[in-house]
Formats: structure tokens, sequence, C-alpha cells
């Protein structure tokens, strides 16, 4: 069965430092979300792609966060300056727009905790 | 905005049935979405039912919607201790390939 993959699974970094996490979504999946979950919360989104572009950032801190889909098909998320506020769980979920239903496939997420 | 809401835990014994709340408020709500999370991991998709459904069933899984009062809940029947874990409810809007918008999760724990 077709899985969304993450890397790395745990990171842990002093703040002030450079942090970047790697998704690739569910081969054909043209929409790939990232999402951050803070412990005891529900997820709420970061970032979304429809292929290459970004559809919807407006919860992106953009200071210190950066996404990117340079070719459409894995992402990265990049975190710089890290901040003791950033430690989360950070999952990558996709979609296919062909789904009606439109479901959304999580990755196992990477487990951040800044120092 | 949108908001979900959920109670935040539930303690039920093996074998007997778990019903889990949420309510919602965006009344242009398409899809509303159960997911599972164990300790850890990601968040494993469950069941989903469109709006203009009142019941889906799917093995141990019932989803009653409430359109009206905007009240959904998710059934497990014979309750197995393989089956604690965080269960969220995530509702999408109308517009097409959205973001979900998740509740805080209810924490399922099940007593052998």
């Amino acid at each position: 069965e077709a899985e969304v993959a993450q890397s790395p699974r745990y990171k842990i970094t002093e703040k002030s430092q450079a942090v970047a996490f790697w998704c690739d979504p569910i081969s054909g999946h043209a929409t790939l979300y990232w999402y951050r979950q803070i412990l005891g919360q529900g997820p709420e989104l970061l970032v979304q792609f429809q292929d290459e572009s970004v559809v919807d950032d407006s919860q992106l801190p953009k200071d210190r966060f950066s996404a990117e889909r340079l070719k459409g098909v894995d992402s990265t998320l990049k975190i710089q300056p890290a901040e003791l506020g950033d430690s989360a769980m950070y999952l990558c979920a996709s979609s296919s727009p062909t789904i009606t239903s439109y479901e959304q496939y999580f990755g196992p997420g990477t487990r951040l905790t800044v120092t | 905005g949108e908001d979900v809401e959920q109670s935040l835990f539930l303690s039920v014994r093996e074998g007997d049935s778990s019903v889990i709340n949420c309510t919602y408020t965006d009344s242009s709500s398409t899809y509303l979405y159960w997911y599972k999370q164990e300790p850890g991991a990601g968040l494993q998709l469950l069941t989903y039912i469109f709006s203009n459904m009142d019941m889906k069933q799917d093995q141990r899984l019932t989803v009653l919607l409430n359109k009206k009062d905007k009240h959904l809940s998710l059934r497990i029947a014979d309750t197995q201790t393989g089956d604690s874990a965080i269960y969220f409810c995530a509702e999408r809007e109308w517009a097409g390939n959205t973001p979900l918008v998740f509740g805080k999760g209810t924490r399922l724990s099940v007593i052998a």
C-alpha cells in the first residue's frame, strides 16, 4: 500500500539552529500539506501545495519558516532559526483531486525538539 | 471561523461500545473525517462521511451525522485494547481540495 514518507522521524536541535524536514507524498498525489501538531492539540495547517505552487501559506511564519516543492513531487520544510516554541510534530499529508472525497493521507511525522 | 470541538477523554471496558462525539461550526462543511493517532505516530484515516448522509457503517465503525445540530459521532463496536489511541474529528469546507480543520482529539483508553 502506498504511503507518505517523511524524514527524519526525530530531530533534536538547539535554538537558533536551522532544521529541515523532508516529505515524499503518495505517487500521483498533486496536493501536499504540511501540518504542525503541538502536544495535546490537533494538527494545524502550515502550507498547502498544488503541484509546485503554494496554494495557502497564510499560517506559515514566514520570517523563519520556508517550504518548497520544486518539481511538484517531494517537499522540504525548513526552519531557521529554530525557537523553543517550534517543538512539535510536523506532519505531511497528500491527497488527489481525482478522489471526490479528497481524503488526506498522512506520513508518520517528524518529532522536533528544540532545546 | 471554523471550529471543531471534542471531549478530551473517554474510558471504556474491553468488549463494550465506545462513542466519541464531535461538534463543528462550519455549515458549509462537505466531508467530515475520523482519524486515529497512536503514540508517536502519524494520523490514520478511519472513515469519512459526506454531509448529505446520516449514517455510514464500516465493519466495527459507525458514523452518525446530525447536520441540523452539527454533531458527528463515531461508534466503535466491541472495543479492543488495540483501539486505545487519540481520535480526531476533522472537517473540510465546501471549496474542494482544502485543508482539514481538526478538533483537539479524544483520548480513548480501553480497560482490559
